[in-house]
């Protein structure tokens, strides 16, 4: 089965950080995906990435960077955290493009 | 980009009574996939199904591309399908657009 991880379920930051949300997944896919999740928003996404080093801007990308310098890892970064940036965070990933996606666990983030 | 609509938005069950959530989306689709959402908020996917039937235990869903939409069938409901149901659709480049949700809840 595949594997999707992400680095963190709980996650507490403080206005102005900096905040690394990382995924790993172990099934050599090429695609990697980061989402939020608001209640009443659905799943929106953010960035999205077809290789190493590529990336890709989603729907939502402001106030988000990312990162991909390995194939199985894919980093979501908020370089000055804002309490609207307060969301589950969900990293999915695929092989090929369009293919059966897969999510890791999810990651709720509280910005203060 | 796509729109995508499910309903209902909510539904209320006894268990052992059977459901069916319905997925409309508004442009041609290259996939369509169901998801469930666990009350713990891992998504889980259930069907990648770009047209046709398949069925997987308990559950079933048949897409109909050329009338762009999809049905997930729940047969025999149990406490544990309660949770969000979700479908996705996508076009091009790889992007999933998700619907808002079906959110099933099964009684004892």
């Amino acid at each position: 089965d595949v594997k999707v991880t992400q680095s963190s379920r709980y996650l507490v930051k403080r206005t102005g950080e900096k905040v690394f949300l990382e995924c790993v997944q172990d099934m050599d896919h090429e695609n990697m995906f980061w989402y939020r999740q608001d209640p009443g928003l659905g799943l929106r996404l953010i960035y999205f990435s077809y290789d190493v080093k590529m990336k890709e801007k989603g729907d939502i990308p402001e106030g988000y960077s990312v990162s991909r310098e390995k194939k199985e890892r894919f980093s979501l970064i908020l370089e000055s955290a804002s309490t609207n940036q307060t969301s589950m965070y969900l990293c999915a990933s695929s092989s090929p493009v369009g293919e059966k996606l897969f999510f890791g666990s999810g990651t709720q983030l509280s910005v203060l | 980009g796509i729109q995508v609509e499910q309903s209902p938005p909510d539904l209320i069950l006894q268990e052992g009574a059977n459901s069916t959530l319905r997925c409309n989306f508004s442009d041609s689709v290259n996939n369509l996939q169901w998801f469930h959402q666990n009350p713990w908020g891992q998504l889980i996917n259930l069907f990648y199904i770009p047209s046709g039937t398949k069925q997987n235990g308990r559950l079933s869903a048949t897409t109909v591309a050329t009338e762009r939409y999809s049905l997930l069938y729940i047969s025999s409901s149990q406490t544990t399908d309660s949770g969000v149901y979700f479908c996705a659709g996508n076009t091009n480049a790889g992007k999933s657009t998700f619907g808002d949700g079906t959110t099933l809840t099964v009684k004892p």
